[in-house]
C-alpha cells in the first residue's frame, strides 16, 4: 500500500465550477500536510499548508484535513484555466522528521 | 533571481559517464533534499541534508552520492550513469520552524543514452 494515495486523474472541471481533489495517507502520527502545484515540466509550487483538523482557506483555495480518516482534501473554487496543473499532495510522516512523503499527483483540466 | 538554483536545467550524456548536478541557495535554509521525478512514480528522495555535518539516504540513493559543500551548496553525482537514471531532478530546502515546508528549484533534465 502506497503511503500517500491519490487518484492521478485526468479530472476535468468547467471553468467557474469547484475542483476537488482528494488524498489519503497511511501512516496515523503524521503531522504535516501540504498542498503543491505543478505545471507540465516545471518544479512543485506550495499553495496550502495544513497541520490541524478541519479547514483553512487561502484566497480561493481550501484546504480540509481529517487526521481520523487520514484524509486530506484541496478545493479549488472558481476554477480558472490557470489551474490547469498537477497538485500533489504531501505529508511529513514523523514528527521531528522534515522528510516529505509524496502522493503521484491527480492532473486537473480546466474546461473553459 | 531564483531562490533556489539548479545546474545545468538540461544535461544529455551517455552510460557509464560520471554527472555532477549542482543546487545553491540564497533562502539561509538549513535542509536541503534531492528528488527525482518520473512519470507515475512521483517524487522520490534520493538524499538528504539537515546541515553540513550531516547527510542521509532517502529512499532510492543507490548509485547516487551527495556532497553539502556548504550551507548554501549541495551536489548529488551519478559516478558511473546508466539509462535508467534518465528523470527529472529538484533539488528542494527548507528551514527549522514547524512549517516544514519545502521550496523547490527549477529542475535538471537529465537523460543517459
Amino acid at each position: 500500500q502506497k503511503e500517500v494515495e491519490q487518484n492521478s486523474g485526468p479530472l476535468s472541471v468547467p471553468e467557474g465550477a469547484i475542483a476537488s481533489l482528494n488524498c489519503t495517507y497511511s501512516d496515523r502520527v503524521s503531522q504535516s500536510f501540504f498542498w503543491y502545484r505543478q505545471y507540465s515540466g516545471k518544479s512543485p509550487e506550495l499553495i496550502m499548508s495544513i497541520y490541524s483538523n478541519g479547514d483553512k482557506e487561502d484566497g480561493r483555495f481550501t484546504a480540509q484535513l481529517n487526521k481520523a480518516s487520514q484524509y486530506v482534501s484541496l478545493l479549488i473554487r472558481d476554477s480558472q484555466p490557470s489551474d490547469s496543473a498537477t497538485y500533489l499532495c504531501a505529508v511529513s510522516s514523523n514528527f521531528g522528521n522534515e522528510k516529505l512523503t509524496f502522493g503521484t499527483g491527480t492532473r486537473l483540466t480546466i474546461i473553459p | 533571481d531564483a531562490d533556489v538554483t539548479q545546474t545545468p536545467r538540461n544535461r544529455i550524456t551517455k552510460t557509464g559517464k560520471r554527472i555532477m548536478l549542482e543546487c545553491s541557495q540564497t533562502k539561509g535554509h538549513d535542509r536541503m533534499y534531492w528528488y527525482r521525478q518520473d512519470p507515475g512514480l512521483g517524487l522520490r528522495l534520493i538524499y538528504y541534508s539537515f546541515d553540513v555535518k550531516d547527510i542521509n539516504k532517502g529512499e532510492i540513493s543507490d548509485g547516487y552520492s551527495v556532497s553539502r559543500q556548504a550551507q548554501a551548496k549541495f551536489s548529488l553525482s551519478l559516478e558511473s550513469a546508466i539509462p535508467n537514471q534518465t528523470a527529472l531532478y529538484f533539488c528542494a530546502t527548507s528551514d527549522r520552524t514547524a512549517i516544514r515546508a519545502q521550496h523547490f528549484g527549477d529542475g535538471t533534465r537529465l537523460s543517459i543514452l
